[in-house]
């Protein structure tokens, strides 16, 4: 079967610029992770979906991220505007409502700040 | 908010060795704790799953303990391979709601 698929797999933006990353998890999973894994640290929950229902987004910073997953299959993360620290990978993970054990993990996103 | 601890130091080790990894939290023990695998410019992989009430779980060369009283998983690779050259994450869970990684340890066999 298919992996997560992510896009695009690097992008370098100028501070206070937007950007957006898309996510495609593996069919049939309805469970959808966001994380945040800066350079040499360990990968942050930022949004939890169920189908298209948020079951957490604690850690996400909400004035200037923003996360949705309409009709419960792909998802979007979007900054704006972005700062310098948001210089990290962006990573998706899926896993399915019978076997919550395991995530399965896109390639994830690379993002420079400048 | 619970934090783990890796060692950051990388773990340098000769093939045919047994590396261990060391995982270890605060506060209150999580229902499961998780070993994945990061390879650069990739995802992490899932390896294997320990739930609080099991000591010891194992899947082919690798092998992972739980200890709740010391707040501590251990994580085995029995006679290593470079090709098990790699960082290693743990990650506990409480319902699979929320995940927390540590920072992990770079394992580096040598032929």
């Amino acid at each position: 079967e298919a992996g997560v698929a992510q896009s695009p797999r690097y992008k370098i933006i100028e501070k206070r610029q937007s950007v957006a990353f898309w996510c495609n998890p593996i069919s049939g999973h309805a469970t959808l992770y966001w994380y945040q894994q800066i350079l040499g640290q360990g990968p942050k929950l930022l949004i939890q979906f169920q189908n298209n229902g948020v079951v957490d987004d604690s850690q996400l910073p909400k004035d200037r991220f923003s996360a949705e997953r309409l009709k419960g299959v792909d998802s979007t993360l979007k900054i704006q505007p972005a700062k310098l620290e948001d210089s990290a990978v962006y990573l998706c993970a899926s896993s399915s409502t019978g076997n919550k054990e395991t995530q399965y993990f896109g390639p994830g996103t690379r993002l420079l700040v400048l | 908010s619970q934090k783990i601890e890796q060692n950051s130091e990388a773990l340098n080790i000769q093939e045919g060795k047994t590396a261990t990894l060391t995982c270890n939290y605060t506060n209150y023990s999580p229902a499961y704790l998780q070993w994945y695998r990061q390879d650069p410019g990739r995802g992490p992989v899932f390896l294997l799953l320990i739930r609080e009430n099991e000591k010891e779980k194992r899947k082919e060369r690798l092998k992972v303990t739980f200890d709740t009283t010391l707040k501590q998983s251990l994580f085995h690779i029995t006679a290593s391979q470079p090709a098990d050259s790699a960082t290693y994450l743990c990650a506990l869970t409480y319902n699979f709601n929320k995940f927390y990684f540590g920072s992990g340890t770079k394992l580096n066999v040598k032929p």
